[in-house]
């Protein structure tokens, strides 16, 4: 089975500054998607950004970007120019490529504080 | 296009009655997922309905069951409530079958409070 592991339960930034936000996982499988999903007190998750396991080159949305480094089964989200609205719960997710039966495997989410 | 709907918003309930939850998926999703997520605990897989059957379930308990109806649409059936069965419930839908992917799309939840 899967794990997701997200070590930091809380984060704070400075508005306009850039955080990274951390995420591993374990898996023996060569080919899967992971995820950022964000989760506002309005509690939808949103999907922040995904990355295919079978592409090197690094997912980027707009001011979204993640590192993802498959040898060391890392997948890190680095927000730049923080925003007041970027404030929320960030869950890192795991997906088999066939579909996976279970779904997403989510890491417990890290809380990110956005300081004015 | 409406999103993943679900209702109602917020359910209270005393320990050992039933609880019923409802997710209308996006139209053309045939997929749903459930899950719980309780205070601290991320999100936990509960349940995944494809094309109108069962297809997996999580390490839960057989009080927690559902279905999924020719439209769709699914239901979470929660018997014998117990006070740690309190959490929000999230459902997700994507396209299933032989179109089966890995884009889910969430609905706002319902938080069961079981006092």
């Amino acid at each position: 089975a899967q794990t997701v592991t997200q070590s930091q339960p809380e984060m704070s930034v400075q508005e306009a500054e850039t955080v990274t936000l951390s995420c591993t996982y374990d898996t023996s499988e060569s080919d899967y998607y992971l995820f950022w999903y964000k989760q506002p007190p309005s509690r939808q998750m949103i999907l922040v950004i995904r990355q295919e396991a079978y592409k090197q080159q690094n997912a980027t949305e707009n001011r979204f970007s993640v590192n993802f480094q498959k040898a060391a089964k890392s997948f890190s989200l680095k927000i730049s120019d923080s925003q007041l609205g970027d404030a929320a719960m960030y869950f890192c997710a795991y997906r088999s490529f066939g579909g996976g039966a279970d779904g997403l495997t989510f890491g417990k989410g890290t809380h990110l504080i956005i300081q004015p | 296009e409406a999103g993943v709907t679900q209702s109602p918003t917020h359910l209270i309930k005393t320990r050992g009655q039933q609880a019923t939850l409802r997710c209308s998926p996006i139209s053309g999703h045939t997929s749903v997922y459930w899950y719980q997520q309780a205070l601290g605990l991320g999100l936990q897989f509960l349940l995944w309905y494809d094309e109108g059957e069962e297809r997996n379930r999580g390490n839960f308990p057989p009080r927690f069951s559902g279905r999924q109806f020719p439209n769709y649409s699914s239901e979470l059936n929660v018997n014998a409530l117990e006070l740690e069965d309190s959490a929000l419930y999230l459902c997700a839908s994507s396209l299933g079958g032989m179109e089966l992917n890995e884009k889910l799309f969430f609905g706002s939840g319902t938080q069961l409070s079981v006092l």
